[in-house]
């Protein structure tokens, strides 16, 4: 079975600070890999996906994410961090088939002034 | 436009009492999914539903059913036999690349 490790439960940066949003996953296949936002009491939203093209993905909002296979990662940055970035961040894998997401446990993202 | 709808966004259910969660979407997606959410575990997968008339047990099934009579719906029932229903709970469908979210519903039992 798939599954998706969060470092870091809450992360604090400064406004204008480099955000970095830890993922690691295992997977025995190459996987799909997704970061989702999420605001308060609200579901979720696609930031950005990795499909097997390039490693590099840009995202909504200015977020990108770094596919590493040998590090099994999937790290999200963000060069500078802006207060409305402050929300809960969820990493996923899916098999190939999509059929089954699995989430990491969320990385709370305070942005202070 | 395009979108699923969960309703009611507040719900509270006395101790004993079964509650049906409301999932429409109107985006065409076949597969339809359920996932609780609780403070510090992230969302853990309780239905899903890849075709109308057929659904299957995800990893948190205990205490929950649901049923998919049309593509359109995908209504969750938290029954008695569920321990500890208060949660957010998340419906999500998706074509086969992706999810797309409800808003969600927060079941509090009073």
């Amino acid at each position: 079975a798939q599954s998706v490790t969060q470092l870091g439960s809450h992360v604090s940066v400064s406004e204008g600070a480099l955000v970095l949003l830890r993922c690691n996953y295992s997977s025995s296949v190459p996987p799909y890999l997704f970061w989702y936002v999420q605001y308060p009491n609200q579901g979720l939203q696609l930031l950005l996906k990795y499909t097997s093209a390039a490693t590099l993905v840009k995202g909504i909002n200015g977020f990108e994410a770094e596919f590493k296979k040998s590090e099994t990662s999937f790290h999200l940055t963000k060069p500078s961090a802006h207060m409305s970035d402050a929300a809960e961040y969820f990493c996923a894998v899916s098999e190939y088939n999509f059929n089954k997401f699995y989430f990491g446990s969320g990385t709370k993202l305070n942005v202070k002034p | 436009d395009g979108g699923i709808t969960q309703s009611p966004k507040y719900l509270f259910r006395k101790e004993g009492q079964n509650v049906t969660l409301s999932c429409e979407q109107n985006l065409n997606h076949d597969a339809m999914y359920w996932y609780r959410q609780d403070p510090g575990q992230g969302l853990r997968l309780i239905y899903y539903s890849q075709i109308v008339n057929d659904f299957q047990k995800g990893d948190i099934a205990e205490g929950y059913s649901v049923s998919r009579e049309k593509k359109e719906s995908f209504p969750l029932t938290v029954t008695s036999a569920q321990k500890n229903p208060t949660a957010f709970y998340l419906c999500a469908s998706s074509p086969g690349y992706g999810y797309t979210f409800g808003s969600g519903t927060r079941l509090t039992v009073v």
